[in-house]
């Protein structure tokens, strides 16, 4: 069956310090999409790719990257870690606009 | 650019009970709406959808919602609460013509007392 997956499932690091998550699918999905979940806030988009080669910052990109080389992959990429970043990630693929987005596990970073 | 409210952050039920959750959307496109849920430290499940199809959705663990247009509205219905319904639950809308991107709303958490 076709999935995505996120790496690894929890992480602590420290400040300062650069940190990559890891989002695979394998549903041949072009969009896929980066979340951060904070209480009261729901999710909010941090970046986007349409396909290969494409990226986009969303709503709170600040201090993120990501880069997409193939169809499978959207690695995030915390620059320098800060204690704000503390936050479960949400990685997110999808077809078409009226098919539904399919969502990894999550990530649990703490920034100490 | 479209958005969700949700217009309840937190709805206590007994069990037993019918659920109303509400969310409207704002879109200048026509939207297709999802609502998901999260149990505790779980991902992101869908429960429903609605892709401009029938206006009344059914989804799973007997949750159902209906696309109202004129009220720019998709509120999540369940006849009789369960325990094991106690989550969050997101509203999501995509547009036909936008951006693609899913938005979130801020999601309500469901209580369900014995």
């Amino acid at each position: 069956d076709a999935e995505i997956t996120q790496s690894p499932r929890h992480k602590i690091t420290e400040t300062g310090r650069q940190v990559t998550l890891a989002c695979h699918q394998t549903w041949n999905h072009n969009n896929m999409f980066w979340y951060r979940q904070d209480l009261g806030h729901g999710l909010r988009l941090i970046h986007y790719s349409y396909g290969v080669q494409d990226t986009n910052k969303g709503e709170v990109s600040d201090g993120y990257s990501v880069s997409r080389s193939n169809t499978e992959d959207l690695p995030l990429t915390l620059e320098s870690a800060a204690s704000s970043q503390t936050s479960v990630y949400f990685c997110a693929s999808s077809g078409g606009v009226n098919t539904e987005a399919f969502f990894g596990q999550g990530t649990r970073l703490t920034v100490v | 650019a479209q958005s969700v409210t949700q217009l309840d952050s937190h709805v206590s039920v007994s069990e037993g009970t019918p659920v109303l959750l509400r969310c409207n959307y704002s879109s200048s496109y026509s939207p297709s709406l999802f609502w998901y849920v999260q149990h505790p430290n779980k991902g992101l499940q869908l429960l429903l959808k609605y892709t401009s199809a029938a206006t009344l959705v059914k989804g799973i663990n007997g949750f159902e919602a209906e696309f109202k247009k004129s009220e720019t509205s998709f509120h999540l219905t369940k006849p009789s609460a369960h325990m094991s319904d106690a989550a969050e639950y997101f509203c999501v809308v995509r547009v036909t013509g936008g951006s693609y991107i899913p938005t979130f709303g801020r999601g309500t958490s469901l209580i369900v007392h014995p």
